[in-house]
């Protein structure tokens, strides 16, 4: 079946380091989507990308979706202790099935 | 966040004693969803439903059961819990489109001894 594998499993930083999660799915994908957890909370959409090579920006994070639609990056600039949490993604595929990676979890040293 | 409330919130349950989750959503949302989290394993999908009285497996179904009698409420079932299901789980939900945005309830931890 369809694997999302993400890479690195975690990732300790310190403040004002960047930082990137990556995400390379099996087969190709009809969209990615982002997901962060804070500590003990849940799961919350962040953004969906759709399009071969589409980039999108919120703030300090930046999404890219590989001309294959087959990989996917999440970074984020200059790190802060507020971005602490796992982030998810989780691919989507045309027969109507959405697996998610297996998480990347970051810590930010103040 | 969508209205998905889980309940119980926690649980402690000895080994062998059947457990039962509930996901209740107020967004008439017609997919529902059921993980479970462990360290290492990310999101692992365990059942998921389509619509009322439809339901299917997903990837670590074993020991698990579904039911959705209405489309508001999503119930897990473990018939006879075991060590190996201590977890965290999670419903989420979906609404037109199954590969759409996903809405996570706030989550179960259920302890089994």
């Amino acid at each position: 079946g369809q694997q999302v594998m993400q890479i690195p499993q975690y990732q300790h930083v310190q403040e004002g380091e960047d930082f990137t999660t990556y995400c390379n799915s099996s087969t190709t994908l009809s969209n990615i989507q982002w997901y962060k957890q804070r500590p003990g909370g849940h799961p919350v959409f962040l953004i969906q990308l759709v399009k071969s090579g589409e980039v999108k920006k919120q703030k300090r994070l930046t999404f890219q979706f590989g001309e294959a639609k087959k990989n996917s990056s999440l970074h984020i600039t200059a790190t802060q202790t507020t971005d602490v949490g796992t982030y998810f993604c989780a691919g989507g595929t045309s027969y109507g099935k959405l697996t998610f990676g297996q998480g990347t979890i970051l810590t930010v040293h103040p | 966040d969508a209205g998905i409330t889980q309940s119980p919130r926690h649980k402690v349950t000895e080994t062998g004693t059947p457990v039962t989750l509930r996901c209740h959503q107020t967004e008439n949302h017609r997919y529902m969803y059921w993980y479970r989290q462990d360290p290492g394993h990310g999101l692992r999908l365990i059942h998921y439903s389509y619509g009322v009285k439809d339901t299917d497996k997903g990837e670590v179904s074993d020991g698990y059961s579904v039911s959705r009698s209405k489309t508001e409420d999503f119930l897990l079932t473990l018939e006879s819990a075991t060590s190996s299901q201590t977890s965290v789980y999670f419903c989420a939900t979906t609404g037109t489109d199954s590969t759409d945005t996903q809405y996570f309830g706030p989550g179960t931890r259920l302890t089994v001894l």
